[in-house]
């Protein structure tokens, strides 16, 4: 039973540049939320996708925008890359917008801007 | 401002002692809160929650305490294993539960020492 992944593993971008990372959900589930883990911090949500919408969203700024497919997997996208949004960003699926128990996360994106 | 804080950033045990990890949080909106366990390379994984109307939740090895009046929660293991060393994370969220997004702390790595 895959779990969730994510691509690429590593990503290195100029800033200024925009990237696209992917998300698959773990079998079953339907819904995408994306976080953000800079060096030494603990993961920060930065939005979650449900029935192809943006459900919830935490505090970042437009440049990160994401998209959810009929087939449940989803996209973060990050425009005008600053040299701060380097970070791992992980994804997590559940079933259900509310599901909390279910939260399965994948390995993460490490993304470096330079 | 951080919401929910680990004050200790890293925790060394002997193997077959107790391993007690600590969690303070700000917001008295949450009503959930969760311990994961996060190896390098890896996603973080669920251990174990207790929702605000318990005070405890055990779970093997594991159990959580949560003292609601002192906005403050504790994770024990007991008795701690070689495999255990690994970042403890511990995370909150409001009534919507995954709807809301969780709030994460930096994380404690624990380190037990055989």
């Amino acid at each position: 039973d895959a779990g969730v992944t994510q691509s690429p593993t590593h990503l290195i971008k100029t800033r200024g540049q925009q990237v696209t990372l992917r998300c698959s959900p773990k079998s079953g589930h339907d819904t995408v939320s994306w976080y953000q883990q800079a060096l030494g911090q603990g993961p920060q949500f930065i939005f979650q996708y449900y029935e192809e919408e943006e459900r919830q969203r935490g505090n970042f700024p437009d440049r990160f925008s994401g998209h959810q497919f009929p087939n449940y997997s989803s996209e973060l996208n990050v425009n005008a890359l600053l040299l701060g949004d380097s970070a791992l960003y992980l994804c997590a699926s559940s079933l259900g917008d509310t599901d909390l128990y279910g939260y399965t996360f994948g390995s993460g994106t490490r993304l470096t801007v330079v | 401002d951080q919401q929910v804080k680990q004050n200790s950033p890293s925790l060394s045990v002997q193997e077959g002692r107790i391993s007690i990890l600590n969690c303070d949080y700000t917001n008295s909106m949450f009503d959930y809160f969760l311990w994961y366990k996060k190896y390098p390379a890896e996603g973080p994984t669920f251990l174990i929650s207790i929702s605000s109307i318990k005070d405890k939740n055990e779970d093997g090895r594991f159990t959580v305490f949560l003292n609601k009046s002192a906005k403050h929660l504790s994770l024990h293991i007991v008795p701690s294993q070689p495999g255990d060393s690994a970042v403890y994370f511990c995370a909150a969220s409001g009534s919507g539960g995954g709807a809301d997004g969780l709030t994460f702390g930096k994380g404690t790595h624990l380190i037990i020492q055989p």
